[in-house]
């Protein structure tokens, strides 16, 4: 079992709607977990960490975990076309990145 | 403006040639990173560094090496060794793991293609 497993998408959704990104991990990341998009071509862009169990809120973007059931989510509110990339979902444990292999979001005008 | 900078943003290598890439950081971060990404593909860790003058080897550390003389430095070179170098090569760095908030930070990347 890979330690941060993410379905690869794509996931389409139109412009406006909620984006509900999805991730799992393994006991190995037991720290933090983090959201990073990726534009085609660029870096990847951290975009929200979350520490606890629960959810943090950040301008339209709501990162969620759940230890217990081993779950990260990431919902994108009011989606629009510049939202359109891949993200990545990655988790820590100490100085060590679990990165998964990332969904592929399209938002459609 | 703190960050971290990679130099070149594009590299072309020559069958048989070493290169190296250029990793800078003033986040003054303690830890940094190498990973490699394919087309389509998620990042595959080549090696880090907690601390000046230590690295450990990531994944896929074959046919790669690296330095950290200086904090702020990073150097990853590709040698002749790395049959298949061609891929997207990215430099991270994050506060230590006892630090409140040790999130990752990337650097541009450098592309590198094989000739």
């Amino acid at each position: 079992q890979k330690e941060v497993e993410q379905n690869s998408g794509p996931l389409s959704v139109p412009e406006g709607a909620i984006a509900s990104l999805n991730c799992t991990y393994s006991d190995r990341v037991s720290q933090s977990f983090f959201w990073y998009r990726q534009y085609s071509g660029k870096s990847p862009e951290l975009i929200m960490s979350i520490y606890s169990n629960g959810d943090k809120e950040d301008g339209r973007f709501t990162a969620q975990l759940n230890k217990a059931s081993q779950y990260v989510s990431l919902l994108i509110r009011d989606s629009q076309p510049s939202d359109s990339a891949t993200y990545l979902c990655a988790g820590n444990n100490f100085n060590k990145f679990y990165f998964g292999s990332g969904t592929k979001l399209n938002v459609k005008p | 403006d703190g960050g971290i900078t990679q130099s070149p943003k594009y590299l072309f290598r020559k069958e048989g040639q070493n290169v190296t890439l250029s990793c800078e950081q003033n986040l003054n971060h303690d830890a940094m990173y190498w990973y490699r990404q394919d087309p389509g593909q998620g990042l595959r860790l080549i090696y880090y560094s907690q601390i000046v003058n230590d690295f450990q080897k990531g994944d896929i550390a074959e046919g790669y090496s690296v330095s950290r003389e200086k904090k702020e430095s990073f150097p990853l070179t590709v040698t002749s060794a790395q049959k298949n170098p061609t891929a997207f090569y990215l430099c991270a760095s994050s506060n230590p793991a006892g630090a409140v908030f040790n999130e990752q930070f990337f650097g541009p990347g450098t592309r590198l293609t094989v000739l």
